[in-house]
């Protein structure tokens, strides 16, 4: 079946602007994932939803990082003000649910350039 | 809190040889263990678990990992490589409670024909 989609899988911006990264999780998981992965930092967590749970938002960054699930699917990654240390592969994952243990599923990522 | 360290950021063996990638955990709660490959340009994909189970534990493309629970490790080996092996690799830990996963730096594989 289809696996975990991103798009767009690369963006170039300048600084300062502001980006929206999506990601379609695989249909009927309910836990849902994003992770980042720069040179310097390896890979960090994010961001987690789990069905209409509040999200676990301890992983974000700064306030510049924001992040939605739409009727417990698809998710939107939203970096406002972009700078140049945001320039990352940004992942999403989702799994079946929220069980110990549970495989995550990765998408191919998100490549972000800010210029 | 929950920790990864993976020795060796690049490891380089022959083809036919022995892979052993070096992974070791700190955590406060028993832990759930995964190793993780990710190809050139791609996404990560499993390669194996534990989850309490069985220490020994089989994954995907002949790789296998032993949990020690004495010395905090989980390293990955598979008895003969393959140049398709080469690749980075993950570590990664997750807790009881909490689902996010925690990553070692990761460690790349290169074969050498």
């Amino acid at each position: 079946g289809a696996g975990v989609s991103q798009s767009p899988s690369n963006k170039v911006t300048e600084k300062g602007k502001d980006v929206e990264l999506r990601c379609d999780p695989i249909s009927g998981h309910t836990a849902l994932y994003w992770y980042r992965q720069s040179l310097g930092q390896g890979l960090e967590f994010l961001i987690y939803f789990q069905g209409n749970s509040a999200p676990d938002k301890s992983g974000l960054p700064s306030d510049r990082f924001s992040a939605e699930r739409t009727g417990g699917s698809v998710s939107t990654l939203t970096i406002q003000r972009t700078q140049q240390e945001d320039s990352a592969v940004y992942l999403c994952a989702s799994s079946p649910s929220r069980g110990a243990g549970e495989t995550q599923y990765f998408g191919p990522g998100t490549r972000l350039l800010v210029l | 809190a929950q920790s990864v360290t993976q020795l060796g950021s690049h490891v380089s063996v022959s083809e036919g040889a022995l892979v052993l990638l070096r992974c070791n955990y700190s955590s406060s709660v028993p832990p759930y263990l995964f190793w993780y490959v990710q190809y050139p340009n791609q996404g990560l994909q499993l390669l194996l678990k534990y989850t309490s189970a069985a220490t020994l534990v089989k994954g995907i493309n002949g790789f296998e990992a032993e949990f020690k629970k004495s010395e905090t490790s989980f390293h990955l080996t598979k008895p003969s490589a393959h140049m398709s092996d080469a690749a980075e690799y993950f570590c990664a830990v997750s807790g009881q409670g909490a689902q996010k996963l925690v990553f070692g730096q990761g460690t790349r594989l290169t074969i050498n024909p």
